[in-house]
């Protein structure tokens, strides 16, 4: 079982729509969760961090983190042509030294005008 | 601001060849990390150079070497590639180890191994 699931999609939706991507992991010493978009033929760039539990805001982006169920989730608000792009989760934990981030597979999301 | 530069960006090996994939950023940062990115698997790191001066092996370092040759530069050889080594590889650089300060990724060099 992988550390980090993440459905590979691809989604598609509608200009405008609210998306909702998501990740699931096993490891509860995770605590930092993170969200990167790769565009085609690009790195991953960080958009968006969170620490331990509960939501954070930024523009038309929201990360979500619930370590209950040890479930992340990026909402996307009205959506672009501009959004298509694969999301990466990644996650770490907060042990002293050397921590590698654990990264999801990806979604592929497309959002069509 | 040229960020994290990756060279070659495509590259094409007979299985034994070698070959080394440079990464240069001009950041200032302090760690350096190559991953690989293949369908399903997500990216995977290789090595890491916590500093300059430094290096150590990440979750798939077997087949691989790197030398920190600066605080600027990584590079990453294939000492003899075999196809199981095709992939997207990845560079990335960060200012430390804080959980908070983001790794910046180059765009990747392409390399197929035939």
């Amino acid at each position: 079982q992988k550390e980090v699931e993440q459905d590979p999609g691809p989604l598609s939706v509608p200009e405008g729509a609210i998306v909702s991507l998501n990740c699931t992991y096993s490891n509860s010493a995770f605590q930092y969760f993170m969200w990167y978009r790769q565009y085609s033929r690009k790195g991953p760039e960080l958009l968006m961090y969170t620490y331990s539990s509960g939501n954070k805001e930024d523009g038309r982006f929201t990360a979500q983190v619930d370590k209950s169920s040890k479930y992340i989730s990026l909402f996307i608000r009205d959506s672009q042509p501009s959004d298509s792009a694969t999301y990466l989760c990644a996650m770490k934990g907060v042990n002293t030294g050397f921590q590698k981030l654990v990264f999801g597979t990806g979604t592929r999301l497309l959002v069509s005008p | 601001n040229a960020g994290v530069t990756q060279t070659p960006k495509f590259q094409v090996l007979k299985t034994g060849q070698s070959m080394t994939l440079q990464c240069a950023q001009d950041m200032n940062h302090n760690s350096m990390y190559w991953y690989r990115q293949d369908p399903g698997m997500g990216l995977r790191l290789i090595y890491y150079s916590a500093s300059e001066g430094t290096t150590d092996k990440g979750e798939v370092p077997n087949g691989y070497n790197v030398s920190r040759l600066n605080k600027r530069e990584f590079s990453l050889r294939l000492e003899s590639a075999a196809p199981s080594q095709t992939s997207v590889y990845f560079c990335a650089s960060r200012s430390g180890f804080a959980a908070t300060q983001p790794q910046h990724f180059g765009d990747g060099t392409r390399l197929s191994i035939l």
